[in-house]
């Protein structure tokens, strides 16, 4: 399986930008990056996902490195809400593969 | 939006009972998915079907079975139930076949301790 690494944990500031960094340098051609995230006391749910170009959607922005070793989600004005654990996945046709993912904090 | 809802958010039961757990979707989505979340563990996949009746194993079966009869429900049944299969339970459906593009929608969780 292609793997991703990720931080540990990471803070942020409310109302600041955050940039939650992801390694997969082992990906294939046609896995597909995928983010989710789990707000505590609540099950994953869906961020957003990509191939090659950088993608937008009303709750984040996934930048993917050209080479797509590496990619970085990045929540443009973190609130409070968005305290939660944030996984990035790699998507094969069989596989959803959660690692232990980023922990982030947001201060008020 | 789509929901997926899960029996009880809390349960304890007795070692060697029998458990069930059940997930209900509202969006008419073919696959559905039971894993399992332990900390340092992460989630793990248990079983997941694509259809009504049909049934694949995931990454940690042992100790469980599932049942698909209706296309919007999926049970997954401790059949003795252990102190190791204390977890968090998750249920999560998606819309397509098992495939890259494809998205999850997860329920709330079921806290399962096992005494």
């Amino acid at each position: 399986d292609a793997k991703t690494t990720q931080p540990n944990s990471m803070e942020s500031n409310e109302e600041e930008p955050v940039h939650l960094p992801c390694n997969h340098s082992t990906i294939s051609g046609t896995d597909y990056i995928h983010w989710y995230r789990q707000l505590p006391s609540q099950g994953p749910e869906y961020v957003i996902h990509g191939l090659t170009s950088n993608v937008n959607n009303r709750m984040a922005s996934l930048a993917i490195a050209e080479d797509r070793k590496s990619s970085t989600l990045i929540l443009h004005r973190a609130t409070l809400r968005d305290a939660a654990v944030y996984y990035c996945i790699l998507r094969d046709d069989n596989d959803m593969r959660f690692g232990a993912g980023t922990r982030l904090t947001v201060k008020p | 939006d789509v929901k997926v809802t899960q029996s009880s958010r809390y349960l304890v039961k007795r070692t060697g009972e029998k458990v069930f757990l059940e997930c209900v979707q509202d969006m008419d989505h073919e696959n559905m998915f039971w894993y399992r979340q332990d900390p340092g563990l992460g989630l793990r996949l248990i079983y997941f079907s694509y259809d009504v009746k049909m049934k694949e194993k995931g990454d940690i079966p042992e100790g469980y079975s599932v049942s698909r009869e209706k296309k919007e429900r999926f049970s997954l049944i401790l059949e003795s139930a252990s102190t190791n299969q204390t977890s968090m339970y998750l249920c999560a459906s998606s819309p397509t076949r098992w495939g890259r593009t494809d998205t999850q929608y997860f329920g709330p969780g079921t806290r399962l301790t096992v005494l």
